[in-house]
């Protein structure tokens, strides 16, 4: 089986700029979790999907948002880009409902915000 | 405040040794997830627990919920178990909550 899959691996954009990333999950996957990971905070949650509904949202503004398809290949887009939201952004995908399933990260998409 | 906390950050460790990360929590949770993360990001998900302990190979992993304490163990470490190590957890409110990460050099 292929493993996740996210879309692109690099991305450089400069401040105010929109950004959307993209993760295709293992096969037969219904939930796919979004993570940002920095130096500084380490790893925080954005959002999990479940049968395209978002089911949890982390403490994150507004200008991140998500969305889940018919096939369970999500997407999640950031808007107005600041200096800060440059990190490597993680997804996963788990079978069931995230945190009660075991979850396969993707390798993950570096965005650096110039 | 921290909802997870982690301890050691760094560790070192010559090859064989037996090595044991410590994680608390705060937070009521549902489950517990240790995290393995190599240089260049990949992240793999070692142990999901929510009770008890499990055991892979040569990983052991151990949850108090009362005590709300989990140990990752590793036992004679080698080189290739170089990594980062992340104790996360799934709150009874469906948040999640990672730890900052236990660095682990393993030297032969």
């Amino acid at each position: 089986k292929a493993g996740v899959t996210q879309t692109p691996r690099y991305l450089i954009k400069t401040r105010g700029q929109q950004v959307t990333l993209s993760c295709s999950p293992i096969s037969g996957h219904r939930s796919v979790s979004w993570y940002q990971q920095t130096p500084g905070q380490g790893l925080q949650f954005l959002f999990e999907y479940f049968s395209e509904t978002q089911r949890n949202k982390g403490n994150f503004p507004g200008r991140f948002s998500g969305r889940q398809f018919s096939n369970s290949r999500s997407e999640m887009n950031v808007s107005t880009l600041e200096l800060g939201d440059s990190a490597l952004y993680l997804c996963a995908s788990s079978l069931g409902v995230a945190g009660y399933n075991e979850q396969f990260f993707g390798p993950g998409t570096r965005l650096t915000v110039l | 405040k921290n909802e997870v906390e982690q301890s050691p950050q760094n560790l070192t460790a010559q090859e064989g040794e037996f090595i044991t990360i410590n994680c608390s929590y705060s937070v009521g949770i549902s489950a517990l997830h240790w995290l393995q993360q190599h240089p260049g990001g990949g992240i793999v998900s070692l142990f999901m627990l929510s009770s008890g302990k499990k055991k892979h190979g040569r990983l052991i992993a151990t949850i108090n919920i009362q005590e709300k304490h989990s140990s990752l163990h590793i036992t004679a470490s080698h080189p290739r178990d170089s990594a980062v190590y992340i104790c996360a957890v799934r709150g009874t409110g469906n948040q999640f909550y990672f730890g900052t990460g236990t660095s682990l050099t393993v030297i032969p």
